[in-house]
C-alpha cells in the first residue's frame, strides 16, 4: 500500500522568508500524482500545487514550488516569501494514475508564520 | 468558479441516530469521493464513486455507510447508526479527469 510521511509535524518561518516543508512516499508504481493541500483553520481543504511523476519539470505556482526526486521518492514544498495568509495545516499527498484512485494524506505539518 | 458545496457545515446528533450528509459535486464532474478527519489527525479515504457505483471503499466503510446519487446533482454519505468514534470532519470531493480533486467546505459531525 502506497504510503505518505511528512516527519515536520511543525515548522516555523519569519514573514518574508523561506521555508521547506517536507515530504516523502513509497509506491511501487511509475505513473502517479502528488500535491500539496493547504488547510487553514476553517479547514478547508486548498490545493496549493500538484505533480505528474512522468514529468521531470518540477511543478512552480506563484511562490510555491516543489523539489520532486522520483528516485528518491521525495516531494518537498518550497514557500517563498512566506505571508501571515500562509500559516496553515499542509498535506502532502498522492494518488496512483486513474480514474477513480483516492488520494493518501500524510499526517500534515503545521505551519506558523511569525510577524 | 464552479466549487463543492456541502450541507450542513455542522451537524450535531445521538449516539445511535442516522445522519445523511450532502454534497453538491462540481456539475460537469465524474468521479466523487468522501474523507473524513478526525480532528488534529490526516485526511482519510473513506468511498469513491463513479459511473453510479462504488469505485473503492476504505475499511473504514463498514456496513454503517452507504452513498447514493439520488439525481444528476447531489452525493450523500448516509451513516445508519452513528457512533461516538463517528465525530470528524466530512469533506467530499468530485475530480473531472484524472487530475487534481477538488474539495467542498466539509461537514463537522458531532455525536453525542
Amino acid at each position: 500500500a502506497q504510503t505518505v510521511t511528512q516527519s515536520q509535524p511543525e515548522m516555523s518561518v519569519q514573514e518574508a522568508e523561506t521555508v521547506t516543508l517536507s515530504c516523502t512516499y513509497d509506491t511501487s508504481e511509475s505513473d502517479y500524482y502528488l500535491f500539496w493541500y493547504k488547510q487553514p483553520p476553517s479547514r478547508q481543504m486548498i490545493l496549493v500545487i500538484r505533480q505528474e511523476a512522468y514529468k521531470q519539470q518540477n511543478a512552480t505556482e506563484n511562490r510555491f514550488s516543489v523539489n520532486f526526486q522520483k528516485a528518491a521518492k521525495s516531494f518537498s514544498l518550497k514557500i517563498s516569501d512566506s505571508q501571515l495568509g500562509d500559516a496553515a495545516m499542509y498535506f502532502c499527498a498522492y494518488r496512483r494514475q486513474g480514474g477513480s484512485e483516492k488520494l493518501v494524506f500524510g499526517k500534515g505539518t503545521k505551519l506558523t508564520v511569525n510577524p | 468558479e464552479p466549487e463543492v458545496t456541502q450541507t450542513p457545515s455542522h451537524q450535531v446528533t445521538q449516539m445511535g441516530q442516522e445522519v445523511i450528509l450532502r454534497c453538491v459535486p462540481i456539475s460537469n464532474h465524474l468521479y466523487f469521493y468522501w474523507y473524513r478527519q478526525i480532528l488534529g489527525q490526516k485526511v482519510e479515504f473513506l468511498v469513491s464513486f463513479y459511473n453510479n457505483e462504488i469505485s473503492e471503499k476504505s475499511e473504514i466503510f463498514d456496513d454503517q455507510f452507504s452513498v447514493e446519487r439520488p439525481d444528476g446533482s447531489n452525493f450523500t454519505l448516509k451513516i445508519r447508526s452513528t457512533k461516538l468514534e463517528d465525530s470528524a470532519m466530512y469533506f467530499c470531493a468530485s475530480m473531472y479527469g484524472t487530475h487534481e480533486q477538488f474539495f467542498g467546505p466539509g461537514t463537522r459531525l458531532t455525536v453525542l
